[in-house]
């Protein structure tokens, strides 16, 4: 079956505490993508690769690192969480970069910082 | 700045009867258009799209309407189920880049 698979759906951590959000896809997308979304503001781009080693900003990209070592893997990485970081994250992948080719959303990862 | 605007952050209608969301963009440079369902605990899905070419596509009981003078776009959903209950967001694109999307509306069908 094709998905997106993001863990853990669930994380309670505390601020400072490093934590990593793991992203795995078996479309061989090129494409992947992190968005978090927050009451009344939608889903907002953390960061996006758009193939292996290849990743750039989004538009809220501050207290997050990614890295795109394999094609299937796009983990997320919050080296020192702070509680304006708790969000919902979604991540999403697709055939391509391109704003035409339809992105495939994880089943989120709920991130509450204390 | 936000350019995807969804007005309504909730709609309730009775099933049967038509659901019409609504989206609009400030970016004129905007040139495709999706929308997304999105069901509690999970992700969003892909649910239609339409090039800036058109102004209509259907998709059995989905059908988009766009009015590029206004900037604006529609979802209409006839007849309205209780299973369309969901958050929906529009999403747009400029010349292939990445999509921007909205703050999402949250439709709820009532039998």
């Amino acid at each position: 079956e094709a998905q997106v698979t993001q863990n853990p759906r669930y994380l309670i951590t505390v601020t400072g505490k490093k934590l990593t959000v793991t992203c795995s896809q078996n479309m061989n997308h090129e494409y992947m993508s992190w968005y978090r979304q927050d009451p009344g503001l939608g889903l907002r781009q953390i960061y996006y690769s758009m193939n292996v080693e290849v990743t750039d900003k989004g538009d809220v990209p501050e207290g997050y690192k990614v890295s795109r070592k394999e094609k299937r893997n796009f983990p997320l990485i919050l080296e020192s969480p702070s509680p304006n970081q708790t969000s919902l994250y979604f991540c999403a992948s697709s055939f391509s970069s391109r704003g035409r080719s339809p992105l495939h959303f994880g089943n989120g990862t709920r991130l509450t910082v204390t | 700045d936000q350019q995807v605007k969804q007005n309504s952050p909730s709609l309730s209608v009775q099933e049967g009867r038509i659901s019409i969301l609504n989206c609009d963009y400030t970016n004129s440079m905007f040139d495709y258009f999706l929308w997304y369902k999105k069901y509690p605990a999970e992700g969003p899905t892909f649910l239609i799209s339409i090039s800036s070419i058109k102004d209509k596509n259907e998709d059995g009981r989905f059908t988009v309407f766009l009015n590029k003078s206004a900037k604006h776009l529609s979802l209409h959903i006839v007849p309205s189920q209780p299973g369309d209950s969901a958050v929906y967001f529009c999403a747009a694109s400029a010349s292939f880049q990445k999509l921007v999307f909205g703050t999402g509306t949250r439709l709820l069908v009532s039998p």
